[in-house]
């Protein structure tokens, strides 16, 4: 998995409080993608960005869920008062470019709520 | 829509044995087709691929997989496994865009 650099390995929050997961691309992908993996199933699409842009945030939840891939800088994932029903692992992804290239994976964030 | 089933959960198999990981996938449209391996509190690796060309994939590591169209199948296999090759599989589906659609994945598990 060399390339795609995700932090922290391990988050844990207490209800209510906010979680930053943050992702950086390998070197010369633009774009990056998010995924949810919950215990015992595979992984969900969740938003693709390119830089400064949200292209598809079809699998985002409406509410307390953001993401961002600024021009400088990581791209980050941000969930607001988080729920027990928040706990995953979050996968990013990158690309050079979407069409058949295969996207890269980085380890992930595994989130633990209290 | 899209989607991938990956009928088996576990797959224990013993050391230096045959196995087979079936992958079955549905989509009204051309397809691309990816096995990933994920090892314990690690990412997903690219095992192999099929884009186009050759139905019979193969990876640097002993795995390969066969594209069957008239099956809607992409089942993955190796003639011997190793101790090493714990870890869980999980095939994805693309139809040529972004969205990849994952199976829930088969924990091989190599028995010595």
């Amino acid at each position: 998995n060399a390339g795609v650099m995700q932090n922290p390995r391990h988050l844990v929050r207490r209800r209510g409080q906010e979680a930053r997961l943050r992702c950086s691309p390998m070197k010369g992908h633009s774009h990056v993608y998010w995924y949810r993996q919950l215990p015992e199933e595979g992984l969900k699409f969740m938003v693709y960005l390119q830089k400064e842009n949200i292209i598809d945030e079809s699998g985002m939840p409406k509410e307390r869920f953001s993401a961002e891939f600024p021009k400088e800088g990581p791209s980050i994932l941000r969930i607001q008062q988080v729920v027990r029903g928040d706990s995953a692992a979050y996968f990013c992804a990158s690309s050079p470019q979407y069409s058949n290239q295969p996207q890269h994976f980085g380890d992930g964030t595994r989130l633990s709520i209290l | 829509a899209q989607s991938v089933t990956q009928l088996d959960s576990q797959v224990p198999v013993f050391e230096e044995a045959p196995v087979e990981l079936r992958c079955n996938y549905s989509s009204s449209v051309s397809v691309y087709l990816f096995w990933y391996v994920q090892y314990p509190n690690q990412g997903l690796q690219l095992l192999l691929k099929y884009l186009s060309g050759s139905t019979l994939v193969e990876s640097i590591n002993g795995f390969e997989a066969e594209f069957n169209k008239s099956q809607t199948s992409f089942h993955l296999r190796k003639p011997s496994v190793h101790i090493s090759d714990t870890a869980e599989y999980f095939c994805a589906v693309s139809s040529g865009t972004y969205k990849y659609i994952f199976g829930t994945g088969t924990r091989l598990k190599v028995l010595a």
